[in-house]
């Protein structure tokens, strides 16, 4: 199966901070890669399908971008609601799921 | 507006079955998409188990395939998770999701809020 992995594990940034978080592949995924977002003891909300597709309703702080094996979500201003852990699934073969990103306030 | 919740037990032994339900409202199951279980376990690694479609057919994940059933009542609006076998390595917080899979998109866009179910003695 294709391998996920998310950097880094923990991040801590401030309120109005451009935020990056990144998703490595084992393989090419083709672009085919989706971002969420949870928050403690919610269910995980899609935020970006098909790498920078931004799903209805979510502000458009969030972005994503990338190719081949290599993919970036952007929060272009950090907002307080915006603490989460963020993980990232490609679905090039059967779906899989990255770690997840926690990201805290500083 | 459409809302999946899990249910079932909480614990369970070593060795028996896990058994869980999702019940699905605002959406009829055989309307269209296909309905997955994924589960995400201690430290946040998560794993895609496995759905069943519209129509009826089932995909498993390949590492599971020996252990897993998915099933439906189209009657109730419900589709079920059975894992055979379980032992701790299945303690977990399962969630049950629609999943929209068309031509290059596929995502999972509905969730449950999850049932955490400890496998122990």
């Amino acid at each position: 199966d294709i391998q996920m992995t998310q950097s880094p594990s923990l991040l801590s940034a401030s309120v109005g901070d451009r935020v990056t978080l990144s998703c490595k592949a084992s393989q090419n995924i083709y672009k085919y890669l989706n971002w969420y977002q949870q928050k403690l003891g919610e269910a995980p909300k899609l935020l970006i399908y098909y790498t920078n597709s931004l799903q209805t309703g979510i502000p458009s702080r969030f972005s994503g971008s990338g190719s081949g094996t290599d993919y970036t979500l952007t929060i272009s201003s950090l907002q307080p609601e915006d603490v989460a852990t963020y993980f990232c699934q490609q679905y090039n073969s059967w779906p899989t799921f990255g770690a997840g990103t926690k990201l805290e306030l500083k | 507006e459409i809302q999946l919740q899990e249910s079932g037990p909480g614990l369970v032994k070593p060795s028996q079955s896990l058994s869980l339900t999702c019940s699905v409202t605002g959406y009829t199951i055989t309307s269209g998409y296909d309905w997955s279980w994924i589960r995400k376990f201690p430290g946040n690694k998560m794993e895609w188990m496995g759905y069943i479609s519209y129509s009826g057919s089932t995909n498993y994940n390949p590492s599971l395939k020996s252990r897993i059933s998915i099933t439906r009542d189209t009657s109730k609006n419900q589709f079920f998770l059975q894992l055979n076998s379980v032992t701790t390595e299945d303690t977990a917080t399962y969630y049950c999701a629609r999943w929209e899979y068309s031509s290059y998109i596929s995502y999972f866009d509905y969730w449950g809020q999850g049932v955490m179910v400890t496998v122990s003695s």
